[in-house]
């Protein structure tokens, strides 16, 4: 059963901080790697995608990709009220199968 | 704006009526998809389809059925609603090479069978 793994939370971190969420994947065969967003009765929303080992910066948000670990991960700086919501992470599988992997989500509070 | 339509946005079934919920998208993706998300389970794939005239068995395809005669039209079909089937549902897509083969929602439809 490939899987992505996810700590449900919640995570609660106080307003400007940085807020770590984390992710771990089964299949090595996966290619890329994303983070949603999702506020309570709302779709997902993507914040971004990575495929390559290291870091990508998009403004507030760092995500950092691990192969060998397994590990995919999301930075989020100066952390805002508004940051507060699921975040989930998802892997893209092995070419040919478009059967996405998602993880369950990380319930993220930031605190004013 | 261009993205994922569906439709309705929610709707109260009895049970055994028969229900289909719309999808329409207008980036031309090739791969459509349909999940459903339920507390604590997550989001789970129901059925999808890789390109128009083609579907495939998601992990709960059980009382749901697709067609994609189109690329841009990708419905779903509850044949006969249970309700278990209570539930949100989103539309999605995805092309195959752009944007490191990013998926992307449609708002969702809620649908409550009684």
């Amino acid at each position: 059963q490939k899987e992505v793994e996810q700590n449900s939370g919640p995570l609660s971190v106080p307003e400007g901080a940085i807020a770590s969420l984390n992710c771990t994947y089964s299949d090595r065969g996966s290619q890329s790697f994303f983070w949603y967003r999702q506020y309570s009765g709302k779709s997902p929303e993507l914040i971004m995608f990575i495929y390559s080992n290291g870091d990508k910066e998009d403004g507030r948000f760092t995500a950092q990709l691990n192969k060998a670990s397994q590990y995919v991960s999301l930075l989020i700086r100066d952390s805002q009220p508004s940051d507060s919501a699921t975040y989930l992470c998802a892997a893209y599988p092995p070419s040919g199968t478009y059967k996405y992997i998602f993880g369950t989500g990380t319930r993220l509070k930031v605190l004013a | 704006i261009a993205g994922i339509t569906q439709a309705p946005t929610s709707q109260i079934l009895a049970a055994g009526r028969r229900m289909t919920l719309r999808c329409t998208q207008d980036m031309r993706h090739n791969a459509m998809y349909w999940y459903r998300q339920d507390l604590g389970l997550g989001l789970r794939l129901i059925h999808y389809s890789n390109t128009a005239g083609t579907t495939g068995k998601g992990e709960v395809p059980d009382g749901y059925s697709v067609s994609r005669a189109n690329t841009d039209d990708f419905p779903l079909t509850l044949a006969s609603a249970v309700p278990s089937q209570t539930s949100v549902y989103f539309c999605a897509s995805s092309e195959k090479g752009s944007s490191g083969n990013t998926i992307y929602f449609g708002e969702g439809s809620w649908l409550t069978v009684v």
